[in-house]
């Protein structure tokens, strides 16, 4: 069975500081998602990743994939308030979706 | 504009009355998709469709039932056999299958008591 890990589940940083949001899978996809939902809605695409060693950017967010070690990686950069929101990747192969992170930036 | 449309975006209904929720697409996607998802958690796959006709069961679907007799529509109901109901319920559609991100609705939040 697919399992979707996402860690932090909750992450609270400052603005300006950067962070990492982890996602490890359990099988061998080279198709990995990032999805963003804002509180009481529906989610939104990010970055689509289709490929060993892709790289996502836009504008404070970028996402990478190692399918190798079954990991991406969604990194945040001088975080802004306007990122506050719950961050879910999603894996081919049915679609799972991590847990979630849900992220807080505070001034 | 194209989009996703879902209906209605609250639902109360009382236990033992089964339910259906609305999807429709004019994106002319091919794949449509129900997933649930419960307060503070992620999404779990209920069923999807990737042809007209036909539909697979996801994680979850005992106590759900749908249909894909068009393409543009994939509607959920949920029965009087489902034990935990209440949840907000997201239908996605996307070009290809499998290969392409979802494009979400924006939700039906069901609440049965």
């Amino acid at each position: 069975e697919l399992k979707v890990e996402q860690n932090p589940l909750f992450l609270s940083m400052q603005e300006g500081k950067n962070y990492t949001i982890y996602c490890n899978y359990s099988t061998t996809s080279d198709r990995l998602y990032w999805y963003r939902q804002d509180p009481g809605k529906s989610l939104e695409s990010l970055f689509v990743l289709l490929s060993n060693g892709a790289v996502k950017q836009e504008g404070r967010l970028m996402a990478s994939l190692d399918t190798k070690a079954r990991l991406s990686t969604l990194h945040i950069t001088a975080a802004v308030h306007d990122l506050s929101a719950t961050y879910f990747c999603a894996v081919d192969d049915d679609m799972r979706f991590g847990a979630g992170t849900r992220l807080t930036v505070k001034p | 504009d194209g989009g996703i449309t879902q209906s209605p975006k609250y639902l109360f209904r009382k236990e033992g009355q089964n339910v259906t929720l609305s999807c429709e697409q004019n994106l002319n996607h091919d794949a449509m998709y129900w997933y649930r998802q419960d307060p503070g958690q992620g999404l779990r796959l209920i069923y999807y469709s990737q042809i007209v006709n036909d539909f697979q069961k996801g994680d979850i679907a005992e106590g759900y039932s749908v249909s894909r007799e068009k393409k543009e529509s994939f509607p959920l109901t949920v029965t009087s056999a489902q034990k935990n109901p209440t949840a907000f319920y997201l239908c996605a559609s996307s070009i290809s299958g499998w290969d392409s991100p979802l494009h979400f609705g924006n939700g039906t939040r069901l609440t049965v008591t």
